[in-house]
């Protein structure tokens, strides 16, 4: 199946830094990928939408100057949250589909769960 | 605007037990996804359903949809502990993958 992977998994930082989390697809070429986060008991929220070799499509509401994405190649996009804050401290899960047979589905990766203190 | 309501958003059940969980959504779509989060995890596929009267199952787990009524259920048949998780559906909003996610359903299933 296809496999996705996300690094870091935890990431502690100070307020103020930035903070990089890499999303890689391991078995596919992904054309698109998805930026989501996730507060507690709550369900999924869409970030943005990151094709390679254009710009990311950002949700109403989501800070491009803040969280940047870079999707260099079919197979690694990077979401970057800059000057972090307190309230960024969230659960961010990246996603691709795979194209071929499975084209319909999203295959998530493992999650990186960033505490900002 | 597509929404998608889950119902419950909690359930506890004992072992052995069967049950649904609910999943509608307000616009016409025919691309509907169930997916498994354990707690502190991220999503696991567990179904793609995309036809109207789509039926799938994977062990005590049965995914149907019906897209006239726009709605798809997730039924759990004689629960077992390991089926303890939170459970999402979610529905393509339009061909570009985006998916619009149900608030999830908390299930805990008591030995």
């Amino acid at each position: 199946g296809a496999v996705v992977s996300q690094h870091p998994s935890r990431v502690i930082c100070k307020s103020g830094t930035s903070v990089k989390i890499e999303c890689r697809s391991l078995d596919f070429q992904a054309t698109t990928m998805f930026w989501y986060r996730q507060f507690p008991k709550q369900s999924l929220m869409l970030m943005a939408t990151s094709n390679e070799g254009s710009k990311a499509t950002y949700e109403q509401g989501v800070e491009k100057d803040k969280f940047l994405i870079n999707h260099a190649s079919l197979t690694l996009s990077t979401l970057t949250v800059t000057s972090a804050h307190p309230e960024d401290s969230s659960f961010y899960i990246c996603s691709s589909t795979s194209g071929g047979a499975r084209v319909n589905e999203q295959f998530f990766g493992p999650g990186t769960r960033l505490t900002v203190l | 605007e597509l929404k998608v309501e889950q119902n419950p958003l909690f359930l506890s059940m004992q072992e052995g037990k069967n049950y649904t969980i609910y999943c509608n959504y307000s616009t016409t779509s025919d691309r509907l996804y169930w997916y498994r989060q354990d707690p502190g995890k991220s999503l696991e596929s567990l179904f793609v359903l995309l036809s109207n009267g789509a039926v799938k199952q994977e062990g005590r787990l049965m995914a149907s949809l019906d897209t006239k009524a726009r709605l798809s259920t997730l039924h759990i048949t004689a629960a077992v502990h390991d089926l303890s998780a939170t459970y999402f559906c979610a529905v393509d909003m339009d061909s570009n993958y985006q998916l619009i996610w149900g608030a999830g359903t908390k299930l805990i299933i008591k030995p």
